[in-house]
């Protein structure tokens, strides 16, 4: 069974400071990675999405990293702003037949202070 | 326009009654899913309908009953939950349902359900 875990679970930088989220997984046969964004109270957006062949994906001031074979991958965030607070979850993927299952990390709940 | 709509946003029942979630998505996406998501907890999946049909049940107790009546709606039917079954329940959708690059799934904002 897939099991994501993500360190540390809770984050609290002051604001400018670059951070490095850390997600890690048990079982390397997955399709890809994605990395999410979650307000309190809130649905989930996606930030970026690394296929299993790549090694990483950037938008803006995020970049992902996948490290299939050893079961990690990082979410670097520069220059925080305290909008940026929010938890982060990873998820793995992997394809049954027609539809694709995606197991969540446990989170890490970021807050950037002014 | 990527977004998908879930109503009601809260929902309190109680454990006799039988109340439905809905969800909405008009990008054309032919998979859709329901999460379940307990406080400080991940999401974790429930159903999968994929082009209609129903892709994936993750052994989900009988008293929650998906419907995807067209590639647009989604629906959960609740009848005799349990205070336990109290969460955040989350609809998304994807273009198909493999997620594959640049298939990116958009999730809801979910419907909060209280069970007294």
């Amino acid at each position: 069974k897939q099991e994501v875990t993500q360190i540390p679970a809770a984050l609290s930088v002051p604001e400018g400071e670059n951070l490095v989220l850390n997600c890690s997984f048990t079982d390397s046969a997955i399709y890809n990675l994605q990395w999410f964004r979650q307000d309190p109270g809130k649905g989930l957006t996606s930030l970026l999405l690394i296929q299993s062949s790549q090694r990483e994906q950037t938008s803006g001031r995020l970049n992902a990293s996948l490290d299939k074979s050893s079961g990690r991958s990082t979410l670097y965030i520069a220059a925080s702003q305290p909008g940026d607070s929010a938890t982060y979850l990873c998820a793995v993927s992997r394809n049954t037949g027609t539809a694709s299952k995606l197991t969540f990390g446990t989170g890490t709940r970021l807050q950037v202070t002014l | 326009d990527t977004e998908v709509t879930q109503t009601p946003k809260h929902l309190v029942m109680g454990m006799t009654n039988k109340k439905s979630l809905k969800c909405e998505q008009h990008m054309g996406h032919r998979a859709m899913y329901w999460y379940k998501q307990k406080a400080k907890k991940p999401p974790e999946l429930m159903f999968v309908y994929s082009y209609e049909k129903l892709s994936i049940n993750e052994s989900v107790p009988s008293r929650f009953s998906p419907e995807c009546p067209n590639s647009s709606l989604l629906n959960l039917h609740l009848h005799a939950l349990q205070p336990e079954d109290s969460a955040l329940y989350l609809c998304a959708s994807s273009r198909q349902g493999l997620v594959l690059a640049g298939n990116t799934i958009y999730f809801g904002e979910g419907s909060w359900l209280t069970v007294v």
